[in-house]
């Protein structure tokens, strides 16, 4: 398969404790989107790279979090003192810069948080 | 800031049957439009697009939207649905000129087709 993988697909936390949750884009694509998804509601942009440089984060993205994509190919999301309303669906997407343009970007099929 | 608003959070009709999902977006700038479709289980898809020229655009499987300046619309819709049409989906924008995907999106219209 040489879609976008997340992993863990699902990740059940006591309020407090840190986790991370990791995206492996398509190959050939140079940008990788987070994404933040709660219950009813559509994805809400967290934050996007162009290789390994973060180029831009939302407000949404509180110090807790923080992302990195170190060589510029897989990328790790970190949520510090994990607080109940992080609870969401957090998405990974990446895109060739052809299709950035277009919008076509490719999304994994996200990794689900329960905190507790 | 762009907004989108989708009019129907679900919309269940039956196999063979006409649909149309309703999206309305506000942005004080040009827009790039989008409609994304999530299957059970799978990541978000691109289903088709508005860039610029014709304002009526296809998707492979039989859908259709229309972007409508004036009303600030970009309806799908789809003369006779299948059941493989079961599926959440979502109308998104992009600013014009972005360089790079921040999509805002709609929160979603689940449509169940059924037999």
């Amino acid at each position: 398969d040489t879609g976008v993988s997340q992993n863990p697909r699902h990740k059940i936390t006591k309020r407090g404790q840190n986790v991370t949750f990791r995206c492996d884009p398509i190959s050939e694509h140079n940008r990788l989107y987070w994404y933040r998804q709660t219950l009813g509601q559509g994805p809400e942009f967290l934050t996007y790279f162009q290789n390994e440089a973060q180029l831009e984060k939302s407000r949404l993205l509180s110090d807790r979090f923080s992302a990195e994509r170190p060589k510029g190919s897989f990328s790790t999301l970190e949520i510090q003192r994990t607080e109940q309303g992080d609870s969401a669906m957090y998405l990974c997407a990446s895109s060739s810069p052809s299709g950035t343009n277009t919008g076509e970007l490719f999304f994994g099929e996200g990794s689900r948080l329960t905190v507790l | 800031a762009q907004s989108v608003t989708q009019l129907d959070s679900q919309v269940p009709v039956f196999e063979e049957a006409p649909v149309e999902l309703r999206c309305n977006y506000s942005s004080s700038v040009s827009v790039y439009l989008f409609w994304y479709v999530q299957y059970p289980n799978q990541g978000l898809q691109l289903l088709l697009k508005y860039l610029s020229g014709s304002t009526l655009v296809e998707s492979i499987n039989g859908f259709e939207a229309e972007f409508n300046k004036s009303q600030t619309s970009f309806h799908l819709r789809k003369p006779s649905v299948h059941i493989s049409d079961t599926a959440e989906y979502f109308c998104a924008v992009s600013r014009v000129g972005t360089s790079y995907g921040k999509l805002t999106f709609g929160q979603g219209t689940i449509l169940t087709v059924h037999p």
